[in-house]
């Protein structure tokens, strides 16, 4: 069973400033990482997903990976109240994903 | 359907009784998974098939968990005499291949062990 490790929330931030969330995860052999977003009560919903070494940017979203660290982090900009939720990072290996235990994100208004 | 749908959403079931969880895919999806998810915590993987075929069921916690897919759509995840360590949310997903495309997640079942 992969390891993924977040950092510990939560993580409270003002409206319109930058949220930073981080992970790392134990398998070098991994190629494919993703960000969930769960809002209380609800199902993880995909936001991001990245597979190579760098920056992917989407709207007010970017991820970022580094192999070599084994590391990925997500940043939300202009964070917004509707931000506010559990942002899970998750590993795939082959066919099944790994989670970590989620961050959660409070946008203060 | 339009999403993966999971019935039903919330269940009680006293100690030591029998329940089963349901699972409709998204029509068309060829992989389906299965994963626990307690109080606090990411998703833990279950189970995970391939049209009918159960190809990794490692991450079942005990020989009290089951679970099938027997035409290749709708799935059943069975637990037998529940323990009130097994409360938690069971999620499913589906996904239209084997892998390199987004796995959609239902809303899952709430299970609450009394």
């Amino acid at each position: 069973q992969k390891e993924v490790e977040q950092n510990s929330g939560p993580l409270s931030v003002p409206e319109g400033a930058i949220a930073s969330l981080n992970c790392t995860y134990s398998d070098r052999v991994s190629q494919s990482f993703f960000w969930y977003r769960q809002y209380s009560g609800k199902s993880p919903e995909l936001i991001m997903s990245i597979y190579s070494n760098g920056d992917k940017e989407d709207g007010r979203f970017t991820a970022q990976l580094n192999k070599a660290s084994q590391y990925v982090s997500l940043l939300i900009r202009d964070s917004q109240p509707s931000d506010s939720a559990t942002y899970l990072c998750a590993v795939r290996d082959d066919y099944k994903l790994s989670f970590g235990a989620g961050t959660t994100v409070t946008v203060r208004a | 359907g339009a999403g993966v749908s999971q019935s039903p959403r919330y269940k009680v079931a006293k100690r030591g009784q029998d329940v089963a969880l349901r699972c409709d895919p998204i029509s068309g999806h060829v992989s389906l998974f299965w994963y626990q998810q307690a109080l606090g915590q990411g998703p833990e993987f279950l189970t995970y098939f391939q049209n009918e075929a159960q190809l990794d069921k490692s991450g079942l916690p005990s020989d009290r968990f089951f679970a099938e897919r027997p035409e290749g759509s709708v799935s059943t995840l069975k637990i037998q005499r529940t323990q009130q360590e097994d409360s938690a949310v069971y999620l499913c997903a589906s996904r239209y291949q084997a892998g390199g495309t987004e796995a959609f997640f239902g809303q899952g079942t709430r299970l609450t062990v009394v």
